[in-house]
């Protein structure tokens, strides 16, 4: 597609069930980057990836968050064992390469935990 | 480490108005880019502008200009003649070069109210 695809838009999921949310990179980008926005909050870094070196988790907040890209192309955040304040937009964006090129967002995942 | 810091939580101007964002940023880089992204109500951030941190000229698009200045690490927005549909999180962000340059690292973000 012409733009980073992210899905579902959507997730309302209970207390302790496991999640996962995917995305769908700009063709040809290498980079790869998960973000987490909560309710009228910045960006929060969560993982990074580029090209087939060992991807950037230094921002996952805890060991229920996971990520994987398979094929260098679509990528999978999951959560498991959902908690409330996982609550939130999560978004996605994908690059040409890193430094000096733009980062282009998805429209993100809004996950509600209840 | 990297940080970028947008003091102005909420601006609300009248329509016409000319508004100014600040950004001011910190980084061990020498060799670092610049970015300010709109995130309108919709919720998808749009890309604006990308700036290196060897190039300080300042750049102006239409309505929008930007003025990067290396000596006080800041790099300010401005939009000329404000109008409603300019109402949105304005992003400013920074990405380093080499090892640092992993990520983009976000400020907190300026609200932006344009009234009518």
């Amino acid at each position: 597609g012409a733009g980073v695809s992210q899905s579902p838009s959507n997730k309302v999921t209970e207390k302790g069930k496991d999640v996962e949310l995917r995305c769908d990179p700009i063709s040809g980008h290498t980079a790869l980057y998960w973000y987490r926005q909560s309710l009228g909050q910045g960006l929060e870094f969560l993982i990074y990836f580029q090209g087939n070196s060992a991807p950037d988790k230094s921002g996952l907040p805890s060991d229920r968050f996971s990520a994987e890209r398979t094929g260098g192309s679509v990528s999978t955040l999951t959560i498991q064992r959902t908690q409330q304040e996982d609550s939130a937009v999560y978004l996605c964006a994908s690059s040409f390469r890193t430094g000096d090129t733009e980062a282009f967002f998805g429209q993100g995942t809004r996950l509600t935990v209840v | 480490a990297q940080k970028v810091t947008q003091a102005q939580t909420e601006i609300s101007v009248v329509e016409k108005e000319d508004v100014t964002l600040d950004c001011v940023y910190e980084t061990r880089d020498t060799t670092y880019y610049l970015f300010w992204y709109k995130q309108p109500p919709s919720g998808e951030l749009v890309f604006l502008i990308r700036r290196n941190s060897f190039d300080e000229q300042n750049e102006i698009s239409g309505r929008y200009s930007w003025n990067f200045q290396k000596s006080t690490s800041s790099f300010n927005f401005t939009i000329t003649a404000s109008q409603v549909v300019d109402s949105a999180v304005y992003f400013c962000a920074l990405r380093g070069f080499g090892g640092s340059a992993r990520q983009l690292t976000f400020g907190s973000g300026t609200q932006l109210t344009v009234l009518p």
